[in-house]
């Protein structure tokens, strides 16, 4: 079946820099990809809608210059937290859409220091 | 928003049926009915989707209901492993393509 990969899976940073998390679909490719973030004992939200070649659509409330995304090929998208704070520590999870199936990576747990 | 309500939480049998109802009375005609699951610490595994006609996999049997406002997912034979989060989620149709709005899910125990 189809396969997402995440990477990485952990990541610790410090306050004030920059995080990219990579998201690529193994075996298919992806004109859309969906970024989440969900946060302890919560349901996944949605951040933004990344497909190829075209800008992201982010969902109200979350920031365009925080988080931004690239999706520069059909097998690869990226979310950069840019600038992270304490609060921004989160599980980040991508899915990639194949023909209306719907593959999600295994996350990245994000903890800011 | 997320269009679908869920029980937050369910208890089930080791190796009896496990039937988790959900409620999505807002839903259009032409959007899909998807359940995943999330083990802790886990991404979204998917289990099963549907428009309007019931379905079934290796997995699961999908029951929806005619006027579409409600569906059940059904374990037929629960065991430990199947302990989760289950979400139901409506695909919603937008402008520039779907997207899955995750609600808030069941947990579902299996006990032995």
């Amino acid at each position: 079946g189809a396969v997402v990969s995440q990477h990485p899976s952990r990541v610790i940073c410090k306050s004030g820099t920059s995080v990219k998390i990579e998201c690529r679909s193994l075996d298919f490719q992806a004109t859309t990809m969906f970024w989440y973030r969900q946060f302890p004992k919560q349901s996944l939200m949605l951040m933004a809608t990344s497909n190829e070649g075209s800008k992201a659509t982010y969902e109200q409330g979350v920031e365009k210059d925080k988080f931004l995304i690239n999706h520069a090929s059909l097998t690869l998208s990226t979310l950069t937290v840019t600038s992270a704070h304490p609060e921004d520590s989160s599980f980040y999870i991508c899915s990639a859409d194949s023909l209306g199936s719907y593959t999600f990576g295994s996350g990245t747990r994000l903890t800011v220091v | 928003d997320a269009k679908t309500t869920q029980p937050p939480s369910m208890d089930c049998a080791e190796g009896r049926a496990a039937n988790l109802p959900c409620n999505h009375s807002t839903i259009s005609g032409n959007e899909y009915v998807y359940w995943y699951r999330q083990i802790h610490s886990q991404g979204p595994q998917y289990i099963i989707h549907g428009l309007k006609n019931n379905e079934t996999n290796e997995m699961a049997s999908l029951i929806i209901t005619e006027d579409r406002k409600s569906s059940t997912l059904i374990l037929p034979h629960a065991t430990l492993r199947d302990t989760a989060v289950y979400y139901c989620i409506v695909r919603v149709i937008m402008e520039y393509g779907n997207k899955l709005v995750f609600g808030a899910g069941t947990i579902l125990r299996v006990k032995s």
